[in-house]
């Protein structure tokens, strides 16, 4: 069955260390991938997005993700946090332009001062 | 600036009574939305996919008749709750995707049943 799988519920960075959160699918092929934050209470906010080419991608925010085909892996990452980057990850996979979004369980990121 | 707008952004309603949530694509149109929930502290949930012009699509488990899906126009979807219980508190998300292949999602609607 598709899946979506970020293996960290929750994670404790101090402030300007670096983030790498986890996300894993089960799809037959490369699904479109992307990486959402989302504030208490608010709605989803892109950070970035990944379907084709350079399996490195930049996003908003300072983040980055790395597609690894071969690890069926989307981690991402950011060299030095800040206190505002405290929210919730979730990882989502689209397996079609269009299609429904599958969402994994998301991280929930806190940060030490 | 927002690429899909959501309304209300709250909403309390009484036991019983209806609430109509929309999603609006700005500025460009949308023959597809997608409905989620989410419970406190869970993860986003598919509840059904909106077709404009046609019936929605809905996902094992949601009740079609409680969850009525409108998709009249090109850059409105609307989700309406029927009869609302205090169990269909949540918060309710609408997607769409751009022409730039990333899928947008709105500020979200939480909803208070009494």
């Amino acid at each position: 069955a598709q899946s979506v799988t970020q293996p960290d519920i929750h994670i404790t960075v101090s402030e300007g260390a670096s983030l790498e959160l986890r996300c894993n699918y089960s799809y037959g092929a490369t699904p479109y991938l992307f990486w959402y934050v989302q504030s208490p209470g608010q709605g989803l906010q892109l950070l970035l997005k990944y379907f084709s080419g350079d399996t490195l991608v930049q996003g908003i925010k300072g983040f980055e993700a790395e597609f690894k085909r071969s690890q069926s892996s989307f981690n991402l990452r950011k060299p030095s946090v800040h206190w505002s980057d405290a929210a919730e990850y979730f990882c989502a996979v689209g397996l079609n332009r269009d299609d429904k979004i599958i969402f994994g369980k998301g991280t929930r990121l806190h940060i030490l001062p | 600036g927002a690429v899909v707008s959501q309304h209300p952004s709250r909403v309390i309603c009484k036991s019983g009574t209806s609430v109509k949530i929309e999603c609006r694509s700005l500025d460009f149109q949308a023959t597809t939305m997608f409905w989620y929930r989410q419970f406190p502290k869970k993860s986003l949930m598919l509840m059904a996919t909106s077709n404009e012009g046609s019936k929605a699509t809905y996902e094992q488990g949601v009740e079609k008749d409680k969850f009525l899906i409108n998709h009249a126009s090109l850059t409105l979807s609307t989700l309406t709750v029927t009869s609302a219980h205090p169990e269909d508190s949540s918060f309710y998300i609408c997607s769409v995707w751009t022409a730039n292949t990333e899928a947008f999602f709105g500020q979200g609607t939480r909803l208070t049943v009494v």
